[in-house]
């Protein structure tokens, strides 16, 4: 079956640098993903997606990065602040079929 | 506009007991998705319902899980003789439908069984 994993369990960055969470998927066929972000005891929220014929897509201090031929997936954060520690998942879906999620990477932000 | 919601917040229940989980989507919204969070893990997805179309319940664990939406709104998920591996967080989401992979989650549920 399909599965979507993290390379790092937590990442520890300082307040201002930037910051890269990556994820590894497996199916081929899957051709959309989206990451999102989960604060402590709360659900997890929309943060950017992307279309597997595209390989790169910005947001507001955010980027997703897309590179099928390794079917590895990245989320940049600019200027990462406080607000940014959460746990970050990718998620990723072939056809109509439902989401699959990755385990999670936890983002700590140090002032 | 008002987001998800689930109720309760948290549930304790002693192992053995049934509990039902409450879901309410975003207006308007027709598809509605239940997920399971352990401890630490990611998400496993457990049913989904769209519309008046036949639910997938291929994520359920068990028979003790069902789920059910009355009038394409309100979801209840059902889980009957609880056990202690039935610990974790409960979440729902909405989607306007099937095809829009944009969910929107609620706070979820976090059930303790004891």
């Amino acid at each position: 079956g399909e599965s979507v994993g993290l390379h790092l369990p937590t990442l520890s960055v300082q307040e201002g640098d930037n910051s890269i969470i990556n994820c590894a998927y497996s199916n081929s066929a899957s051709d959309y993903f989206i990451w999102y972000k989960q604060e402590s005891g709360k659900g997890p929220q929309f943060i950017i997606d992307i279309r597997s014929n595209m390989d790169k897509r910005q947001g507001q201090r955010v980027t997703v990065l897309l590179n099928k031929t390794v079917k590895h997936l990245s989320l940049q954060i600019a200027a990462t602040q406080p607000g940014d520690s959460a746990v970050y998942f990718c998620a990723s879906v072939s056809g109509y079929s439902t989401l699959t999620f990755g385990k999670g990477t936890m983002l700590l932000v140090s002032p | 506009g008002a987001g998800v919601s689930q109720s309760p917040s948290n549930k304790v229940t002693e192992k053995g007991k049934d509990v039902e989980l409450r879901c309410d989507p975003i207006s308007g919204h027709t598809a509605l998705y239940w997920y399971r969070q352990s401890l630490g893990q990611g998400l496993e997805f457990l049913i989904y319902f769209q519309g008046n179309s036949a639910p997938d319940k291929s994520g359920l664990p068990s028979d003790r899980f069902s789920a059910e939406r009355t009038g394409g709104s309100v979801s209840t998920l059902t889980i009957q003789r609880t056990q202690q591996e039935d610990s974790a967080v409960y979440l729902c989401a909405s989607s306007s439908d099937i095809y829009s992979y944009e969910q929107y989650f609620g706070p979820g549920t976090r059930l303790t069984v004891t």
